[in-house]
């Protein structure tokens, strides 16, 4: 079974500043997804950015870019010029890409909680 | 185009009652996910429904079920209710099953097992 975690339960960063939330998984596949998703006080949780372990460019959206490197099995999150709205959860998570489209659903960290100090 | 929805948002039970937990998926989504989310374990998988077919289960034991209707909404039913079932229930919609497909997640249904 695949296995996601997260080491940083909590971090803290300046608005306008950087900061990276670290991820590292256990897999035995080769071919398989990686999500981090935010989770705001609300609970409603949404999809930051996804990379698809077949590609090695780096996924980016907009201020949000990640740090694949697929043989440390690492997956760190990059937030550059943090705003107030970034404040969260955030969770990694890892889907296989076996046929069936991932027996285990999504398979998520333990989060780590990202506070914005003004 | 409307969210995912989740009724009820907060459910207060007792041991050994039975629960039904609903979702309504986006429009055009067919694929549903169930997750439990709870401070110790985290967010875990429960179970995905498409075309009104189990596809993937996750490791809960079989109190915990489910199941999806010709237009994609979904119910899942916690029977024989443990105090460790107290949890944030969370939906999630995809247009299509598995794969790199983006999950929106729903608000969820606050379960508490008294």
């Amino acid at each position: 079974a695949q296995t996601v975690t997260q080491s940083q339960p909590e971090m803290s960063v300046q608005e306008a500043e950087t900061v990276t939330l670290s991820c590292t998984y256990d897999t035995s596949e080769s071919d398989y997804y990686l999500f981090w998703y935010k989770q705001p006080p609300s609970r409603q949780m949404i999809l930051v950015i996804r990379q698809e372990a077949y590609k090695q460019q780096n996924a980016t959206e907009n201020r949000f870019s990640v740090n694949f490197q697929k043989a440390a099995k690492s997956f760190s999150l990059k937030i550059s010029d943090s705003q107030l709205g970034d404040a969260a959860m955030y969770f990694c998570a890892y889907r296989s890409a076996s046929p069936g489209g991932g027996a285990d659903g999504l398979t998520f960290g333990k989060g780590t909680h990202l506070i914005i100090q003004p | 185009k409307a969210g995912v929805t989740q009724t009820p948002r907060y459910l207060i039970k007792t041991r050994g009652q039975q629960v039904t937990l609903s979702c309504s998926p986006i429009s055009g989504h067919r694929s549903v996910s169930w997750y439990q989310q709870t401070p110790g374990q985290g967010l875990q998988f429960l179970f995905e429904y498409f075309s009104e077919t189990q596809r993937n289960k996750g490791n809960f034991p079989g109190r915990f079920s489910g199941r999806q209707f010709s237009n994609s909404r979904s119910e899942m039913n916690v029977s024989t209710l443990e105090l460790g079932d107290s949890a944030l229930y969370l939906c999630a919609s995809s247009p299509r099953q598995g794969g790199p497909n983006e999950q929106f997640f729903g608000p969820g249904t606050r379960l508490t097992v008294l």
